[in-house]
């Protein structure tokens, strides 16, 4: 069974440009999440997805990101102008569905730099 | 609301021997809890969860942990540590859909 995919990878960017990241989940999976890994902490959430409807996006800052999963299979993670504290690790899980018993899966992620 | 705690940023093993990663949670009602590793420039993959039933509980690479719900820990482990185990291990609570990490504990095991 095919795991999470994320790219890009890496991504270096310069403070005010815009960048996106790409999540393709496991097969089947309905509830998709985006996490911040800022270095030496772990990760947080920034918003969950429940097939194309946002769940939980209360620690997202709405006036620089944006999450969009369109026909409820693939993410696109969008920072739009990025800053210097945006440098992080974005990963991405799914899960079967939403319950608390559910295991998420993580992606590899993608690290950003803003210089 | 939710939250756990790693007490130790750094647990160092001798290959072979015992290892045991702390986590202590914080919860109102049923802990959903979970332990994932981080090796680096990955994501986290996970290793095990304990949601009822058993307070011990086994899961992949060997390793297991033990719910002990007087003490609101949930202690990861593994009875010989190997050089390959060297890695970045999480332990989260479910809070609603999203998982409430702690800030990690660096396993380092030297030959």
């Amino acid at each position: 069974e095919a795991g999470v995919a994320q790219s890009p990878r890496y991504k270096i960017i310069e403070k005010r440009q815009s960048v996106a990241f790409w999540c393709n989940p496991i097969s089947g999976h309905a509830t998709l999440y985006w996490y911040q890994q800022i270095l030496g902490q772990g990760p947080k959430l920034l918003i969950q997805f429940q097939n194309n409807g946002v769940v939980d996006d209360s620690q997202l800052p709405k006036d620089r990101f944006s999450a969009e999963r369109l026909k409820g299979v693939d993410s696109t993670l969008k920072i739009q102008p990025a800053k210097l504290e945006d440098s992080a690790v974005y990963l991405c899980a799914s899960s079967l569905a939403s319950g608390w018993e559910e295991t998420q899966y993580f992606g590899p992620g993608t690290r950003l730099l803003v210089l | 609301a939710q939250s756990v705690a790693q007490p130790e940023d750094q647990v160092n093993v001798a290959e072979g021997n015992p290892l045991t990663v702390k986590c202590t949670y914080s919860v109102s009602g049923n802990p959903y809890l979970f332990w994932y590793v981080q090796y680096p420039n990955r994501g986290l993959q996970f290793l095990l969860k304990y949601i009822t039933g058993d307070n011990l509980v086994k899961g992949s690479y060997g390793f297991e942990a033990e719910f002990n719900k007087s003490q609101t820990s949930f202690h990861l482990k593994k009875p010989s540590a190997l050089v390959s185990d060297s890695a970045l291990y999480f332990c989260a609570v479910k809070q609603g859909g999203k998982l409430i990490f702690g800030q990690g504990t660096e396993l380092s095991v030297k030959p």
